[in-house]
């Protein structure tokens, strides 16, 4: 069966810096990637979505960057952190197939003070 | 561009109430359509994923249908129960920009015991 993970599940950084938060997904192969945020009482906004490794496409200008340094890994990564990057980060993963739900992890917390 | 709204905002019902959630878009011609649940502080866990072949989907005390003409769907949940209480979150696919898939502001519910 597949499983997803994030970590770390809960970070606390100071403004200024650097940021790298890690999604893998086990038992599968060639999945879409997703990275999303939801700010405190609010919907999930899309940041960065990948279809293969390398291969990248980013959504939203912002302070926030995204890798893919292998099939099954997802990484999102800032150099210097922002106030409004606190937020709840959400990594997913999907099948190529249109028809396969969107799986997600359990969530990575960021707070930037 | 996807723009994906849903109504009401918050919901508070008794318990054994039927309900009804709605979810629109702005561009109908949608790949496939996801509802979601999320838990406070939690990722999301799908309910229900539509086929833009198809008219409605069945699980449970769930029923969700789609109507891409009009650009909805409505998420039916029969004989209300406190456990439902969560945020319902819809998302859709677009078929003009496949494999990005665009979510809506949630619905917050809470069944009263």
């Amino acid at each position: 069966s597949q499983t997803i993970h994030q970590w770390p599940a809960t970070l606390v950084q100071p403004v200024g810096s650097p940021l790298s938060l890690e999604c893998t997904v086990e038992g599968t192969s060639n999945p879409n990637l997703y990275w999303y945020r939801q700010a405190a009482g609010r919907g999930l906004q899309l940041l960065f979505y990948s279809v293969g490794i390398g291969q990248i496409s980013s959504e939203v200008p912002q302070n926030l960057s995204a890798s893919r340094p292998q099939d099954r890994q997802f990484i999102l990564s800032s150099k210097k952190l922002l106030l409004s990057d606190s937020g709840f980060y959400l990594c997913a993963w999907r099948g190529i197939s249109g028809a396969n739900v969107l799986t997600f992890g359990a969530g990575s917390r960021l707070t930037v003070l | 561009k996807q723009e994906v709204t849903q109504i009401p905002a918050a919901l508070s019902v008794p318990e054994g109430e039927n309900l009804v959630l709605n979810c629109s878009f702005t561009d109908s011609a949608i790949y496939n359509l996801q509802w979601f649940r999320q838990d406070p502080g939690k990722g999301l866990t799908s309910l229900l994923l539509i086929q833009s072949s198809q008219r409605e989907q069945t699980s449970g005390r769930l029923n969700a249908s789609l109507d891409k003409s009009s650009g909805r769907s409505t998420l039916y949940i029969a004989a209300s129960q406190p456990g439902d209480s969560a945020t319902y979150l819809c998302a859709v696919e677009a078929a003009t920009s496949y494999d990005k898939v665009i979510f809506g502001p949630g619905t917050s519910l809470s069944v009263i015991p």
